[in-house]
């Protein structure tokens, strides 16, 4: 176990809806990563947030957004679905020392249809 | 460009064999090395990291990797497998002062009995 909890840990919902995935880091941590795992992308960086504050940006789209909560917690929100968004969307969070390392969770399997 | 390439998709090993996977990276600098596993339905879990000082690093499950240098290379080895280290196996790079992964495409390894 590796304390970062994701709900939920599976979500089919139809094409143009809105979901919302969320993330509780491990305790202590202050970082909160989204990562999003697809067959014909593989595991792609979507965003960071330190402390309630967004820190880093990678292939995340528009459709896209998260936001941290002062207790730590994530929420990844993800609107206007598509086909394509279907994947499993992981979290990580880590203590952001120099050499700190990632924890992952389980991961939210997405299925759009 | 930035890269972490995993060279082969998918090996296949018979139980008590050895194993060996390759990870090359393209970075302007020495980046942090990681191998993460990826089980059936599970998240992320590390096995091992390097950071600097000795080259070969010891991680868990009993898996090994060897940084060198001059070849950027970071392949995992175990010099036995057992039928549950069946998995998909991702090298991950992350630079100093940054702390987002970026993932090879993986390698699926199965294990014939």
């Amino acid at each position: 176990d590796s304390g970062v909890t994701q709900t939920p840990k599976h979500l089919i919902t139809a094409t143009g809806q809105r979901v919302t995935l969320r993330c509780s880091p491990r305790s202590g941590d202050l970082s909160v990563y989204w990562y999003q795992q697809s067959l014909d992308q593989g595991l792609q960086f979507l965003i960071q947030y330190y402390n309630g504050e967004e820190r880093a940006k990678g292939n995340i789209l528009e459709r896209f957004s998260a936001q941290q909560f002062p207790d730590l917690h994530s929420e990844l929100n993800l609107s206007s679905l598509e086909l394509g968004d279907s994947a499993l969307y992981f979290c990580a969070s880590s203590d952001d020392r120099a050499l700190g390392e990632a924890f992952f969770g389980q991961g939210t399997r997405l299925t759009v249809v | 460009a930035q890269s972490v390439t995993q060279p082969d998709i998918h090996i296949t090993v018979s139980e008590g064999a050895s194993l060996e996977l390759r990870c090359n990276y393209s970075y302007g600098a020495t980046p942090y090395l990681f191998w993460y596993v990826q089980s059936p339905g599970q998240g992320l879990q590390l096995l091992l990291k390097y950071f600097s000082g000795d080259t070969l690093v010891q991680g868990i499950k009993g898996f090994e990797a060897e940084f060198k240098r001059s070849q950027s290379s970071f392949n995992l080895r175990k010099p036995s497998v057992h039928w549950s280290d069946a998995a998909e196996y991702f090298c991950a790079v992350r630079v100093p002062n940054d702390y987002k992964l970026s993932f090879g495409a993986g390698t699926t390894v199965t294990v014939r009995a």
